[in-house]
């Protein structure tokens, strides 16, 4: 597709309730981020995949986050038994960049417009 | 580890005023870096970036050199526009690896007629 692509832009759940934030990002981009925004604050790294292999999980913020990008594409960041501080918009984000040696180039994100949870 | 220090919002300014956001940075090795700006009721989208020292960003206006000496990285546009009111961040990415983006905590403008 021509950009990122979130899904829901908007969900409320209560406490205690799964959900599960989709991520399509743009053909063909190798990296794929997923990125919590809190109000008022700038995003915080979750989670990184290079195709389908999750190589840094470092900043989810407890074992009730998973994600997953099973063939490389389309990611899904699931929550489980959510909590009030849980409440976040969470960014999608994808570039074209694979790993490299040192600073070959810059690293560009593409953003999705995101998804705000709130949770009751 | 990395981390990414921006002035504090919201700033408010009138038409045609100049703007200065400041945005300092830590970092081991040659971080790249950025500012985003996130619009009302849009996403993040990349402004402009510089990739190493004394490298100059520019996009729309704004400009930011990239200073190792001090460590910074300071956003500047010598006549803002309504249009300009948005959230702005400032970013590095680290040099190695999958280079991991480390964002500021935003810092609003407010643009007055």
């Amino acid at each position: 597709g021509a950009g990122v692509s979130q899904s829901p832009r908007y969900k409320v759940a209560k406490r205690g309730q799964d959900v599960a934030l989709r991520c399509d990002p743009i053909s063909g981009h190798v990296s794929l981020f997923w990125y919590q925004q809190a109000l008022g604050q700038g995003p915080e790294f979750l989670t990184y995949f290079q195709n389908e292999a999750q190589l840094d999980k470092s900043g989810l913020p407890s074992d009730r986050f998973f994600a997953e990008r099973p063939e490389g594409s389309v990611s899904t960041l699931k929550i489980q038994r959510t909590q009030q501080e849980d409440s976040a918009v969470y960014l999608c984000a994808s570039s074209l960049r694979r790993p490299s040696g040192r600073n070959s180039g810059a690293n560009v994100l593409t953003f999705g417009a995101g998804s705000r949870l709130t949770v009751l | 580890g990395d981390s990414v220090t921006q002035m504090e919002g919201p700033v408010t300014l009138s038409e045609e005023a100049f703007l200065t956001i400041n945005c300092t940075y830590t970092a081991t090795g040659y971080p790249s870096l950025f500012w985003y700006v996130q619009y009302p009721g849009e996403g993040l989208q990349l402004l402009l970036k510089a990739t190493k020292a004394d490298d100059k960003g520019s996009n729309k206006g704004f400009e930011a050199t990239y200073r190792k000496e001090t460590t910074s990285f300071h956003l500047e546009k010598g006549s803002v526009q309504v249009s300009d009111s948005a959230v702005y961040f400032c970013a590095l990415s680290n040099s190695g690896g999958y280079q991991k983006v480390t964002f500021g905590t935003g810092t609003k403008l407010q643009v007055i007629p």
